[in-house]
């Protein structure tokens, strides 16, 4: 089946920093990318998606780049506050119905 | 606007019994999913439903599981004759339509002693 992974299982920063999480997937049907953050007890909680006829969407402090080329994603967090630190997923989705989620990124961030 | 709301937080049953997990979606949101996490692992999509359907239960194991999403009411996660391995925080999400980002609820957290 699809695999989506990350690079870096932890990824520690200093308060302030810019944040970048990288995510590899391996299906090129995939269409539909999403981030998730989810803090210790708690759901994930949607950050921002992008379709692949996208390279890049904005947020508010966040940033997702999509190079289909590469199948690769990733998601840019500027000035990492402490309220950033937790675990980030991302997910891929191709048959508009199930995802298939990485296994995550722990952010850590210090003040 | 209430988020998904799933029941209870936490449930802690012996092996051999049964586990019955509620989830209720988003205020008019239609599509219902099961994920399953491990600890320090990613979750995993069991399976997707809509009122009185069963989508895509491909993620879901052949014996034992079972869920539905019925006209009126929360959707239910049902474990038959749990083992120790069904241990684990059990997701359920909800969309207006397909293709939407998925709401989570917060999870229930299955212990089997």
């Amino acid at each position: 089946g699809e695999s989506v992974g990350l690079h870096l299982p932890t990824l520690s920063v200093q308060e302030g920093d810019n944040s970048i999480i990288n995510c590899a997937y391996s299906n090129s049907a995939s269409d539909y990318f999403i981030w998730y953050k989810q803090e210790s007890g708690k759901g994930p909680q949607f950050i921002i998606d992008i379709r692949s006829n996208m390279d890049k969407r904005q947020g508010q402090r966040v940033t997702v780049l999509l190079n289909k080329t590469v199948k690769h994603l990733s998601l840019q967090i500027a000035a990492t506050q402490p309220g950033d630190s937790a675990v980030y997923f991302c997910a891929e989705g191709n048959n508009f119905n199930k995802f298939y989620f990485g296994s995550g990124t722990k952010l850590n961030v210090k003040p | 606007n209430a988020g998904v709301m799933q029941n209870p937080r936490h449930l802690v049953r012996r092996r051999g019994q049964e586990a019955r997990l509620r989830c209720s979606p988003m205020k008019g949101h239609s599509h219902v999913y099961w994920y399953r996490q491990l600890p320090e692992e990613g979750l995993k999509f069991m399976v997707y439903l809509q009122k009185e359907n069963i989508i895509d239960e491909s993620g879901m194991p052949k014996e034992r599981f079972s869920a539905e999403f019925p006209k009126e009411g929360p959707s239910i996660l049902r474990i038959q004759q749990v083992v120790r391995g069904d241990s684990a925080a059990y997701f359920c999400a909800s969309s207006p339509e397909s293709v939407q980002p998925q709401h989570f609820g917060d999870g229930t957290r299955l212990s089997i002693l």
